[in-house]
C-alpha cells in the first residue's frame, strides 16, 4: 500500500520568511495530494490540494508543487504570519480508489512562526 | 449548508466497554470515511462507506465496525475498548472523488 513520508517534523521561521515542507510517496498510482492545517484541538482543514495531472498550484501565499517522476510534493508558504503556526499534514490518495476518501497521511510538521 | 457533524464531541469509557460514534456528512455527500488520530500522529484510515456498504478498510481489527444509513449518515462502533483506542476519531465525507471534508471529531478517552 501507499506510504507517505514528511519532513521536517518541526520547523521554526521568523515572521515574513518562507516555509517549505516536503513529502514523498511510494505508489505511483496515487493521483490526489491534499495538504491539511490542524490547530491544537481542532480538525484538519484543507488548505490546498493538487491532482496528478498538474505540476503546480498556487493560492495566495500558499503553493504546492508535484514531481510525479520523483514521487514527491511540497508545500510552500510565503510571507509567513504568526497565525500560520500549526501542524501541517500532507496526504496521498491510496489506490485504487483515487481521491474517493482513502488518504494516507504523513506524520505532520509543526510549524512555528515567531513574531 | 451544514458541514460534517459528529457526535458526541467528547466521551470517556472504561476498558472493555463498547462505544458508538455518529457522523452526518456534508449535504449532498454520499461517501463517508472514518479516521483515527492518536495524539501527535497523522490521521489513520479505518474504513469507508458508500451506498451503505464498507468499500475499503484500513489496518484495523474487527473490533472496529461501522454502518451507513440510507440518508448517508454513518456510525463507528468499537468493541472491547483498549487504552490504546484513546484518540480523536474523525469522520470525513466526499462526493465523486472531490474535496474531502472533515468533521470536528469525537475525542475518546479510555480509562
Amino acid at each position: 500500500g501507499e506510504n507517505v513520508e514528511q519532513h521536517p517534523s518541526t520547523l521554526s521561521v521568523q515572521e515574513g520568511d518562507s516555509a517549505v515542507i516536503k513529502c514523498t510517496y511510494s505508489d505511483s498510482a496515487s493521483n490526489y495530494f491534499p495538504w491539511y492545517k490542524q490547530e491544537l484541538g481542532k480538525r484538519p482543514q484543507l488548505i490546498i490540494d493538487i491532482r496528478s495531472n498538474v505540476g503546480e498550484k498556487k493560492d495566495q501565499r500558499i503553493a504546492v508543487t508535484l514531481n510525479k517522476t520523483a514521487k514527491h510534493f511540497s508545500l510552500h508558504i510565503t510571507e509567513t504570519q504568526p497565525e500560520d503556526s500549526a501542524v501541517y499534514f500532507c496526504a496521498a490518495s491510496d489506490p485504487p480508489w483515487g481521491s474517493q476518501g482513502n488518504l494516507i497521511f504523513g506524520k505532520g510538521t509543526k510549524l512555528s512562526v515567531k513574531p | 449548508d451544514a458541514g460534517v457533524t459528529q457526535s458526541p464531541t467528547h466521551l470517556i469509557k472504561t476498558r472493555g466497554q463498547q462505544v458508538t460514534l455518529r457522523c452526518s456528512p456534508k449535504s449532498g455527500h454520499d461517501t463517508v470515511s472514518w479516521y483515527q488520530q492518536a495524539l501527535g500522529q497523522g490521521p489513520q484510515f479505518i474504513f469507508q462507506y458508500y451506498e451503505e456498504e464498507e468499500r475499503q478498510r484500513g489496518n484495523f481489527p474487527d473490533r472496529f465496525s461501522g454502518h451507513q444509513f440510507p440518508n448517508y449518515s454513518s456510525e463507528l462502533n468499537v468493541n472491547a475498548l483498549l487504552l490504546g483506542d484513546s484518540a480523536l476519531y474523525l469522520c470525513a465525507s466526499s462526493l465523486d472523488g472531490n474535496t474531502i471534508y472533515f468533521g470536528e471529531g469525537s475525542w475518546l478517552t479510555v480509562v
